[in-house]
C-alpha cells in the first residue's frame, strides 16, 4: 500500500464548477500537508500549506485536513480553464525532511 | 529572483553514457533534493542534501550519484544510463533543513535514454 493515495483522474468539469480533489494517507506521523499545482512541462508550484486539522482558505482555494480519518482535500470554487493542471498532494512527517507525494490528479476545466 | 534553475531542459542519451544534471538555487536554502517523475508514479525522491557536504539517499537512489560542495549547487550524476532512467527529473530546495518546509521546484530536465 502506498503511503499516500490519490485518484489520478482525469477529472473533467465545466467552467464555474466546484472541484474536489482528495488524498488519503496511512502514516499518522504525517503532520504537514501541501498541495502543489503542476502545469504541463513545468515544475510543481506550491498552492496550499497547512499543518492542522480543519480548513484553510486562499481565494478560490480551500484546503481541508481531517487527521482522524487521514484524509485531505483541496476544493476549487468557480473553476476556470486556467486551473487545468495536475494537482499533487504532498505530506511531511513532523520530524522528517522528506516529502511524500501522491500520484497527482489531472484536472481539465472546459470553457 | 531565479529560484531553482535546472539545466539542460532536454537531453537524449545512449545506453551506457554518463551525464550530469545541473541544479542551482539562489535562495540560500540548506535543503536540496532530486526527484524523478514517471506517469502514474508521482514524484519519487532520489537523493537529498541538508547542507554542503551532507547527502543522503531517498526512495530510488540506484544508478545515481550526488555531491554538495556549495549551498547553491546540487548536481545529479548518471554513471551509466539505462532505459529505465528515462524520466523527468526535478530539483527542489527548501529553507532550513527541510523539516516541515514546503519545497520549491525547478522546471525539470526531460531525459530520454535510447
Amino acid at each position: 500500500q502506498k503511503e499516500v493515495e490519490q485518484d489520478p483522474g482525469p477529472l473533467s468539469v465545466p467552467e464555474g464548477a466546484i472541484v474536489s480533489l482528495n488524498c488519503t494517507y496511512s502514516n499518522s506521523a504525517f503532520q504537514y500537508f501541501m498541495w502543489y499545482r503542476q502545469y504541463s512541462r513545468k515544475g510543481p508550484e506550491l498552492l496550499m500549506y497547512t499543518y492542522s486539522s480543519g480548513n484553510k482558505e486562499d481565494g478560490r482555494f480551500t484546503a481541508q485536513v481531517d487527521k482522524s480519518s487521514k484524509y485531505i482535500s483541496l476544493f476549487i470554487r468557480d473553476s476556470q480553464p486556467s486551473d487545468s493542471a495536475t494537482y499533487l498532494c504532498a505530506i511531511h512527517m513532523e520530524y522528517g525532511n522528506k516529502l511524500v507525494f501522491g500520484a497527482g490528479t489531472i484536472l481539465r476545466v472546459k470553457s | 529572483n531565479a529560484g531553482v534553475t535546472q539545466t539542460p531542459k532536454f537531453q537524449v542519451l545512449k545506453t551506457g553514457q554518463s551525464m550530469t544534471l545541473q541544479c542551482a538555487q539562489d535562495m540560500n536554502h540548506e535543503y536540496m533534493s532530486w526527484y524523478r517523475q514517471d506517469p502514474g508514479m508521482g514524484l519519487r525522491l532520489i537523493h537529498y542534501s541538508v547542507g554542503a557536504g551532507i547527502t543522503d539517499q531517498g526512495e530510488v537512489p540506484n544508478g545515481y550519484n550526488v555531491s554538495r560542495s556549495t549551498t547553491e549547487d546540487f548536481p545529479l550524476r548518471l554513471l551509466s544510463a539505462a532505459p529505465s532512467q528515462t524520466s523527468v527529473y526535478f530539483c527542489a530546495s527548501a529553507s532550513g533543513r527541510g523539516f516541515g518546509q514546503p519545497q520549491h521546484f525547478g522546471d525539470g530536465t526531460r531525459l530520454s535514454i535510447l
